[in-house]
This record gives C-alpha cells, structure tokens and sequence, in this order.
C-alpha cells in the first residue's frame, strides 16, 4: 500500500540558515504533496502544496519540490527565523502523512 | 461560524466509559475526517467520510465509531474508552473536488485522556 518516510525526525538550524525536510514516497497514484506545519498545542495548517504537473512552487521564504521519478518531494525553508520553530509533515493521498519533523531555530 | 469546530477542547475518562467527540464544519465540504496524534507522534487516520451517509475505516479504526447524517456534523464515539485511547483527536475536513487535490482543514483538537 501507499508509505511515505519523512526525514530528518528532528532539525536544529541556527536562525537565518536553511531548512530542508524530505518526503520520499513508494506509490506514483499521488498528484498531489501538501505540507502542514503544527505549532506547539495547535492544529496542523497548510503551508504549501504542489501538483505534480509543477516541479517546484515558492512562496517567500518557503519553497516545495517535487522530484516523480525519483518519488520524493521536499520541503525548503530559507532565512529561518524563531517562529518557524514547529514540527512539520508532508501528506499523501491526504491521508497518509509523514511522521513529522520537530524544526528548532535557535535564535 | 469559524470554519471547523470541535468539542470538547479538554476531557478526562474513566476507563468503560461511553464518550462522543463532536465535530461541526460550515464550509460545505463534502469529505471529513478523524486523526488521533498521540505524543510526539503523527497523525493516524481513524475514520473519513467522503460524503453524507457514507463512511469509510482508516489506519487505526477499533475501539471507535462515526456518522454522518448531514454534511456538516461527524461525531466520534468511544464506545467503551481505554486508556491506549488516550490521545488528542483533530477532526478535519475537505472539498473532495474529484481531482485529488484536497486541503485538509483541521478543528482545534480534542485532548483526550482515559484513566
């Protein structure tokens, strides 16, 4: 059935390096891989997403790609700062979500 | 309303006992959704609903029960609680536009613990 891995588990980045979280994937039915971050004690929220007519999508400082043939799409957050600090997951079929990655931006 | 709800925030169990958390959308989405994310981990699946009257099982679906009578209601009952179900509940819901291509929209959680 459809797996998706999620690496790294946990990330520590120095405020105003980057951040890249990975998705990799086994099933090709997907056409689409959104990403949900979750602050501490709050709800999962989307933050970007992609089709899989797109090889990558940016929006100010975070940006997805999406990689089909290899089967992974990634997660990449420029210029961190303090309130990225949050765990993050990628989502399949919508369903089926990664594990999450704990990101600390230390300040 | 302030698009998906959920209660209660908090709730503590006996263990045996019967318990339904309640979820309500107003955004007209078809599809809605129960994860349970148990500490420091992800979200497991443990029932959907892709449209009124319909219901389907997830990832992790015993122990627990859904309905859907309307589009905007899908409660999730706990027939006799034990303690492994403690946990915090998300309810959550979407368009279902055909394509495969769904936001989820989350409810604010439902802590949940079972003595």
């Amino acid at each position: 059935g459809e797996n998706v891995e999620q690496h790294p588990s946990t990330l520590s980045v120095q405020e105003g390096d980057s951040a890249v979280i990975k998705c990799t994937y086994s099933d090709s039915a997907s056409n689409y891989f959104p990403w949900y971050k979750q602050e501490l004690g709050k709800r999962p929220q989307l933050i970007i997403d992609i089709r899989s007519n797109v090889g990558e999508k940016k929006d100010q400082r975070i940006a997805v790609t999406l990689n089909k043939t290899a089967k992974h799409f990634s997660l990449h957050i420029t210029e961190t700062q303090p309130e990225d600090s949050a765990v993050y997951f990628c989502d399949l079929f919508k369903t089926i979500f990664g594990a999450g990655t704990r990101l600390f931006v230390k300040a | 309303i302030a698009g998906i709800t959920q209660a209660p925030t908090s709730q503590i169990l006996a263990a045996g006992r019967r318990m339904t958390l309640r979820c309500t959308q107003d955004m007209r989405h078809n599809a809605m959704y129960w994860y349970r994310q148990d500490l420091g981990l992800g979200l497991r699946l443990i029932h959907y609903s892709n449209t009124a009257g319909t219901t389907g099982k997830g990832e992790v679906p015993d122990g627990y029960s859904v309905s859907r009578a309307n589009t905007d209601d899908f409660p999730l009952t706990l027939a006799s609680a034990v303690p492994s179900q403690t946990s915090v509940y998300f309810c959550a819901s979407s368009p279902l536009s055909g394509d495969g291509t769904d936001t989820q929209y989350f409810g604010p959680g439902t802590r949940l613990t079972v003595l």
